[in-house]
């Protein structure tokens, strides 16, 4: 199986900041990957998909970029709105894999 | 409008099989590329995905689950199904489903499901 190791598992930042999770994938996944928001009490939301790319009507400070195994979604100017739990999701191979998801706070 | 909705028993003791169905709008798993999915998601923990459906009726498991699970569709009534076999307290859950179409785009709002003895 493929590991989608995620980090931090929580983090908080202040209004403004600018905020980046990853998640490091233990074999090739090319950019099959994507971003989840989940807010509390919520499903799912996809954010970024094929590892850069933006889903339909997410914010444009939303980024993903690849270096590696290393996939990473950034947040350039955080906004209170976006306190969520982030989740990344490979798709490359079966079984489909998460990782274990970022909280993310506003300090 | 895509919309899914997933529905199931709420409560079940260990042992029993669990079924839970998916009941989608907006949008038919009669269509080349469509699938649909079941993840699911212990209270304050992370995702599993759990299998999936294509429109072709091709299907995957997780082998985690052994041969626990068993997923199905029925396209003219625009539904999905999954069912878990001898469920224990480690089943316990929100389980989702989810529309593969290219990307798992849209999201049923999600369906809690506790087992207990």
């Amino acid at each position: 199986d493929i590991q989608m190791t995620q980090s931090p598992s929580s983090m908080s930042a202040s209004l403004g900041d600018r905020v980046t999770i990853t998640c490091q994938a233990s074999q090739d996944i090319g950019n099959n990957l994507i971003w989840f928001q989940q807010k509390p009490g919520k499903s799912p939301r996809p954010m970024i998909y094929y590892a850069t790319n933006l889903a339909n009507g997410v914010p444009s400070r939303f980024s993903g970029s690849r270096s590696g195994s290393d996939y990473s979604l950034t947040i350039s100017s955080l906004e209170s709105e976006d306190m969520a739990d982030y989740h990344c999701l490979q798709y490359k191979q079966y079984p489909l894999t998460f990782g274990s998801g970022t909280k993310l706070e506003i300090k | 409008q895509v919309t899914l909705k997933e529905s199931g028993p709420g409560i079940l003791q260990p042992s029993q099989t669990l079924s839970l169905t998916c009941t989608f709008s907006g949008f038919s798993l009669s269509t080349y590329g469509m699938g649909v999915g079941w993840i699911r998601q212990p209270s304050g923990k992370g995702l599993e995905w759990l299998a999936n459906i294509w429109w072709d009726d091709d299907k995957y498991y997780n082998p985690s689950l052994k041969n626990r699970l068993t997923i199905s569709k029925d396209t003219s009534n625009n539904q999905a199904f999954l069912k878990i076999t001898n469920v224990d307290t480690a089943d316990t859950a929100t389980y989702y489903c989810a529309r593969i179409w290219e990307l798992v785009d849209y999201w049923g709002q999600g369906v809690m499901v506790t087992v207990s003895s």
